[in-house]
């Protein structure tokens, strides 16, 4: 397994701009999240899904940011419009519901998307 | 409330010395607990989870529920181990709590 896969690598912008990210999870997870990295806040968790369902979005800054999970393979975070403060690493994350009788919630991570807006 | 806290946000130590990062928590019920670790520019990826009870490139680190604390420990620091390490909980909702994270800088 290639393990979680994000697109595009490295993303510069001008603010004003839509920008979208995208996410496929590895095949067969259960959960997929979405996380921001940045010096001044470190690691924040923006929305996570459950079988494509959002479950929790209070980590979403604002309504300039929206997220969907269309199937179990795919999952995109969109900034509309961008702004410079949101420049940050968006990482995508997925792990095994334990229900399906895995012991860790143990996430796996993507390599992350590295968002600049000038 | 549920948090995990990383009191240092950089920790500097010379090649073969002994570092232990600090991690505590606040959880009402049964976490279970990770360190993960972050070399420049890479993804986050495992370094350890309590319930492995296991060893990694030299990495140790013990749950103590009475000081609710899950700190990491290698005797001896190599260069290689400089990085950002991330300790974090979860509970039974499948979602992670990070740290904010400790730079671990290991001078030659």
């Amino acid at each position: 397994d290639a393990g979680v896969i994000q697109s595009p690598r490295h993303e510069v912008t001008e603010m004003g701009q839509e920008v979208t990210l995208r996410c496929k999870p590895i095949s067969g997870h259960d959960y997929l999240f979405w996380y921001r990295q940045t010096m001044m806040r470190g690691l924040e968790l923006l929305i996570y899904f459950n079988n494509n369902v959002p479950i929790d979005d209070s980590g979403m800054p604002e309504d300039r940011f929206s997220a969907k999970m269309p199937n179990a393979s795919f999952s995109t975070l969109k900034i509309q419009p961008s702004e410079p403060r949101d420049s940050a690493v968006y990482f995508c994350a997925s792990s095994f519901d334990l229900s399906t009788g895995r012991e860790s919630y143990e996430q796996y991570f993507g390599p992350g998307t590295r968002l600049t807006v000038t | 409330a549920q948090r995990v806290t990383q009191p240092e946000k950089l920790l500097s130590v010379f090649k073969g010395a002994p570092v232990e990062l600090k991690c505590n928590y606040s959880y009402s019920g049964s976490p279970e607990l990770f360190w993960y670790v972050q070399y420049s520019r890479q993804r986050l990826q495992l370094l350890l989870r309590h319930i492995s009870r296991e060893s990694i490139k030299g990495f140790t680190a013990d749950l103590n529920k009475g000081e609710t604390s899950f700190h990491l420990k290698k005797p001896f620091a190599q260069e290689e181990d400089s990085a950002m390490y991330y300790c974090a909980l979860t509970g039974n909702t499948g979602k992670l709590i990070f740290g904010q994270g400790t730079t671990l800088q290991v001078k030659p």
